[in-house]
């Protein structure tokens, strides 16, 4: 099956900093999703960006789906921002839309 | 337009009983996915059903797990005869046409 690698794993902010987080896809992808995970485990929804790029408030991202990999950004990062970051794609060849989602970064802001 | 919601919000047993769990999707929704997930890994696939037929299962549903959703409305999860490698979150989400889903609180099970 698809292999989705996210990285890096753990990543520490100072508040205010910048981060960029990455998904890598084995084999093709679509309806490509990013979701933030918060403490009580609820996924919230960040982005559905099967390709190209989106932006709202300080996150955005980019999919580039001919090269099977997504970025997430961050800006201007919050104590708020903390938390498990999980991206997902279906792979239609093999199933009716379940999404495949990798490991996640866990994602803490010291204030 | 509420979200999707999940019933329980936590759930402990002891190894041997049986449990059920219900999701609520967002209304409209036709298509509706449970999923596990475990500590420090992303959430796994289990069950997906549209309207009321269980279109697919993963191999982790094992035969004492059982989905059904008899109304194309709500659906539940039942496991039975539960064990102490099913304690994990259950996450149900849902979706219409476009393909962007949609997930529930989930439900946490704890079995001792």
């Amino acid at each position: 099956g698809i292999q989705v690698e996210q990285s890096p794993p753990d990543l520490i902010l100072q508040e205010g900093a910048n981060s960029t987080l990455r998904c890598n896809f084995s084999d093709s992808v679509n309806n490509l999703q990013w979701f933030h995970q918060n403490p009580w485990g609820q996924l919230i929804n960040l982005f559905y960006i099967p390709s190209g790029t989106k932006q709202n408030g300080r996150l955005s991202a980019t999919t580039v789906a001919t090269e099977r990999y997504s970025l997430l950004y961050i800006s201007s990062s919050q104590t708020t921002d903390s938390g498990v970051y999980f991206c997902a794609g279906v792979n239609y060849g093999g199933s009716q839309g379940n999404l495949i989602f990798g490991k996640g970064t866990k994602l803490s802001v010291k204030p | 337009d509420t979200g999707v919601s999940q019933d329980p919000r936590h759930k402990i047993t002891k190894r041997g009983q049986n449990v059920t769990f219900r999701c609520d999707p967002i209304s409209e929704h036709n298509r509706l996915y449970w999923y596990r997930q475990t500590l420090g890994q992303g959430p796994e696939f289990l069950t997906y059903f549209q309207n009321e037929a269980q279109l697919e299962k993963s191999r982790l549903l094992s035969d004492r797990f059982s989905a059904e959703r008899p109304k194309g409305s709500f659906s539940t999860l039942e496991i039975q005869r539960t064990e102490q490698g099913d304690s994990a979150m259950y996450l149900c989400a849902s979706r219409t046409g476009p393909p962007e889903q949609f997930f529930g609180p989930g439900t946490r099970l704890t079995v001792l």
